[in-house]
């Protein structure tokens, strides 16, 4: 009840293109969905984020898209960049219990040049 | 805006000793903190759950003894990992929140490594 569905593990694109990461989820009682993106070694920074009342978010080349019926979200990548290459975790929360972050399982992303 | 900081970057330790790891949340107001533990490839681990001035909440198979944690100002925050054994070696992560709004920032980790 409690997971986040994250695919691909791992994705390749070449610089230009638009890698896509879907995120699945089953309790309704989420309602803020951020995406966050961590380099080797480095802590995970918060990318983009999404209230289910809204479908889609774009914030510079990042996109979020929500679809609260299939309960899925997705992170779209616009002019993907070498620099863009790291891994992405899609995550939800919800009201109480400190508002604690369920993550999924990660995407490693490699841009290529 | 929303910076979170974590001391040390890296620490080498010996068995059976205790490290302290601090983080300081540098603009803003953390009444929420929370501490992760994070495998190579793999999602973060939440380990504990701290609020300003209360005792932290641990998940489920988190020694409380072991993994001492210390949520004593707004701003401040420690682990202290005690009796270290080479198993604790591991990425902790910790985060941030202010209260009123939803958003969690990260520090940028430590590496720990017992020897």
């Amino acid at each position: 009840q409690q997971q986040v569905k994250q695919s691909p593990q791992s994705l390749i694109v070449q610089k230009g293109g638009i890698p896509i990461i879907n995120c699945a989820y089953e309790n309704t009682a989420f309602d803020y969905f951020p995406w966050y993106q961590q380099f080797p070694g480095k802590g995970p920074a918060l990318l983009i984020a999404i209230r289910p009342d809204v479908s889609e978010k774009k914030e510079g080349r990042f996109t979020i898209s929500f679809n609260k019926s299939a309960k899925q979200f997705s992170l779209h990548i616009m002019d993907s960049q070498p620099g863009d290459s790291a891994t992405y975790f899609c995550a939800a929360t919800q009201s109480g219990s400190a508002r604690q972050l369920t993550f999924g399982s990660g995407t490693q992303l490699t841009v290529l040049p | 805006g929303a910076v979170v900081s974590q001391h040390p970057s890296w620490v080498i330790c010996k068995s059976g000793t205790s490290v302290k790891i601090e983080c300081r949340s540098l603009d803003f107001q953390a009444t929420t903190m929370f501490w992760y533990r994070q495998f190579p490839k793999q999602s973060l681990m939440l380990m504990a759950t701290s609020n300003e001035g209360s005792k932290a909440t641990y998940e489920q198979g988190v020694e409380k003894d072991k993994f001492l944690i210390n949520h004593a100002s707004l701003t401040l925050s420690t682990l202290t990992v005690t009796s270290a054994h080479p198993e604790d070696s591991s990425f902790y992560i910790c985060s941030a929140r202010d209260g009123r709004f939803y958003e969690q920032y990260f520090g940028p980790g430590t590496r720990l490594t017992v020897t």
